[in-house]
């Protein structure tokens, strides 16, 4: 079954914390990880991670790709109320199809 | 700059009724994906299309059926809407199957009664 699983399923935390959210996939032998953001509607674009070891950064946000051990983590530091969403990654699904396949989400709360 | 455009954005149907959620995108990708998410889950496939002329069942195909009409356009059917099936649907698409970003709609919020 194609999985891919997020941890923890809820955080709170208070502002100017550093937060780590990770993601752990199973299939081998893929090209591209994502990252996004969701608040009251459609997810936002954070991150594509294709090479293992290269960090990605985006202000406050940076991710980093594992394809040995089949995770990744992304990293708030700094938190803002504004950063309180659901936090998903997509993996691929196996078989090579094509399938994209979210994990269950991280719902982050920042309180002030 | 459209992206991905979803209709209707709301709907309410009565249990048994059919209906039928349209995606369009207008960036000339390859790739198209059919979501659904419920309360305090992420985003479970229902169907996707890797190319033109193909799809594949996803997570949670039951109780559905989807049309790739043409490279643009990918729509999802409810025959027989249940109340289980009640639900925010999310269309998708990107350029290819293997990489790059996946562009959402804004998502259809669908009630059976």
């Amino acid at each position: 079954e194609d999985k891919v699983v997020q941890s923890p399923l809820s955080l709170v935390v208070h502002e100017g914390d550093t937060v780590t959210l990770n993601c752990s996939y199973e299939v081998t032998n893929f090209r591209s990880l994502l990252w996004y953001k969701q608040e009251k509607k459609a997810p936002t674009f954070l991150f594509m991670l294709t090479s293992s070891g290269i960090e990605k950064k985006s202000g406050r946000l940076s991710s980093i790709l594992d394809k040995k051990e089949l995770f990744s983590i992304l990293n708030i530091t700094a938190t803002q109320t504004g950063d309180s969403a659901i936090y998903l990654c997509a993996g691929p699904g196996s078989g090579n199809t094509g399938k994209l396949i979210f994990g269950q989400g991280t719902t982050l709360q920042v309180k002030p | 700059n459209a992206g991905v455009t979803q209709t209707p954005k709301f709907q309410v149907l009565k249990t048994g009724q059919s209906m039928t959620l349209q995606c369009a995108q207008d960036m000339n990708h390859n790739s198209m994906y059919w979501y659904r998410q419920d309360p305090g889950m992420g985003l479970r496939l229902i169907y996707y299309s890797a190319s033109e002329g193909t799809t594949d069942k996803g997570e949670v195909p039951n109780g559905y059926n989807v049309s790739r009409l043409n490279k643009r356009e990918f729509s999802l059917r409810l025959e027989s809407a249940a109340p289980s099936q009640t639900s925010v649907y999310f269309c998708a698409s990107r350029r290819d199957s293997w990489t790059g970003e996946l562009f959402f709609g804004e998502g259809s919020r669908l009630t059976v009664l």
